[in-house]
């Protein structure tokens, strides 16, 4: 049974380019979460998301980040006209088919620097 | 919202020392806690949970203690070893049926155990 899987591993973008992070839920999850790492600090939600539908976005930045769920393929986290500040490890994590299901598994995590 | 407060930020002991890490939350709707260990380039790991309708969980060298009237919750690593050293983090979670299961987290605490 593969873990959550996220890819790119790492990812290097100069300022002004879009980033894409994709994360694919452990299998039989349909509940999907991204956090944000910056480096030496914790981890902060961002969004949460089911298929087809953003539950809550309330950690994501207004501009310039979007998140989905299709029902068919991985979650993508979008950032468009990235800047140096958004350098920082991407987390995504998923859980069962339970609206309240306890442990959130996570991925290894996607390193985006920004140049 | 929920905030979550974690000390201390880094703690070094000596291999077979005990390690406790402490946490503090100010939302008393939150009812799921759990600790999550976090390697070097990798993503976090459960290492164990407690739920707010016990006050003490133990797994072989891993304990959590909950106290709900003072909100606070904290991990106890009894004889550790090397491979303890890690960042660890708290989380806690209300786990209501519109928020999923979103945790907030600590801000980690950076464990050395020296041989």
């Amino acid at each position: 049974n593969a873990g959550v899987m996220q890819n790119p591993r790492h990812l290097v973008r100069r300022r002004g380019q879009e980033a894409r992070l994709r994360c694919s839920p452990m299998k039989g999850h349909s509940h999907v979460y991204w956090y944000r790492q910056l480096p030496e600090e914790g981890l902060k939600f961002m969004v949460y998301l089911q298929k087809e539908n953003i539950i809550d976005e309330s950690g994501m930045p207004k501009e310039r980040f979007s998140a989905e769920f299709p029902k068919e393929g991985p979650s993508i986290l979008r950032i468009q006209q990235v800047v140096r500040g958004d350098s920082a490890a991407y987390f995504c994590a998923s859980s069962p088919d339970r609206a309240f299901a306890g442990e959130l598994f996570f991925g290894e995590g996607s390193r985006l620097t920004v140049l | 919202g929920e905030n979550v407060e974690q000390h201390p930020s880094t703690l070094s002991v000596q291999e077979g020392d005990s390690a406790v890490i402490k946490c503090t939350y100010s939302d008393s709707a939150s009812n799921y806690f759990p600790w999550y260990k976090q390697e070097l380039g990798k993503g976090p790991q459960l290492i164990i949970d407690i739920r707010s309708n016990v006050g003490e969980k133990k797994d072989q060298r891993i304990a959590v203690t909950l106290n709900k009237t003072a909100k606070h919750f904290s991990l106890h690593i009894t004889e550790t070893q090397p491979e303890d050293s890690a960042v660890y983090f708290c989380a806690a979670s209300s786990g209501n049926n519109n928020a999923g299961n979103m945790l907030t987290f600590g801000g980690g605490t950076r464990l050395m155990v020296k041989p």
